[in-house]
């Protein structure tokens, strides 16, 4: 089946920091999701990409579609400590909408000190 | 923005107990929802696919007895662990999706599960 690994599996960062990371598949996807997972809560959408190529930015978050279509890379401007969670990459079963069953990153934990 | 509601967000009980976990779309209607489950320290993973009106479809290795869904409305659907035993505590979390060739899941924020 498909498998998305991410990487970092960890990082501490320091306040103020970007911070980047980046999540690869061993197959195609149509469609790229972030998603942040705050402790015992379930993950909120950050940014949803839809073309290989495609940058797009929410607030101090970038993200990009890789032209391959087999990976994505998820930025973060000058961290603060708010940012501490866990951020999944998510992708859709190929050639179907994201309103289809996800397949979800091994994640990254995100770790800010001041 | 879509609101999902988990109820309830955190259940103890003993071992062979049912249970029931209610996810539920609060403003808009929802063709089909998802159940996730998540290990500590793991990503989530694909349970089963509930279609209102309709019987759910499981991943492979989900028992389906054990795990009985119900999607009765297009804003309700509930999970019942049923029997469960310490190995299903775990954290559950569902999602729903208004199906419009785009709209991106929206997750509910789970229910912490915890068997004794």
């Amino acid at each position: 089946g498909q498998q998305l690994n991410q990487s970092p599996q960890s990082m501490f960062i320091q306040e103020g920091e970007d911070v980047s990371m980046n999540c690869t598949s061993s197959s195609i996807f149509n469609t790229w999701l972030w998603y942040k997972q705050d402790p015992g809560e379930g993950p909120v959408l950050l940014i949803a990409l839809y073309k290989a190529g495609e940058l797009t930015s929410n607030g101090r978050l970038t993200a990009q579609f890789g032209i391959t279509r087999k990976d994505s890379f998820l930025n973060i401007s000058a961290s603060i400590p708010s940012d501490v969670g866990i951020y999944f990459c998510a992708g859709p079963q190929p050639f179907t909408g994201t309103a289809s069953k996800l397949t979800f990153g091994t994640g990254t934990r995100l770790q800010v000190t001041l | 923005g879509a609101v999902v509601s988990q109820h309830p967000s955190r259940v103890i009980c003993k071992s062979g107990t049912s249970v029931k976990i209610e996810c539920r779309s609060l403003d808009f209607q929802a063709t089909t929802m998802f159940w996730y489950r998540q290990f500590p320290k793991q990503s989530l993973m694909l349970m089963a696919t509930s279609n209102e009106g309709s019987k759910a479809t499981y991943e492979q290795g989900v028992e389906k007895d054990k795990f009985l869904i119900n999607h009765a409305s297009l804003t309700l659907s509930t999970l019942t662990v049923t029997s469960a035993h310490p190995e299903d505590s775990s954290f559950y979390i569902c999602s729903a999706t208004e199906w419009t060739g785009r709209e991106p899941q929206h997750f509910g924020d789970g229910t912490r599960l915890s068997i004794l």
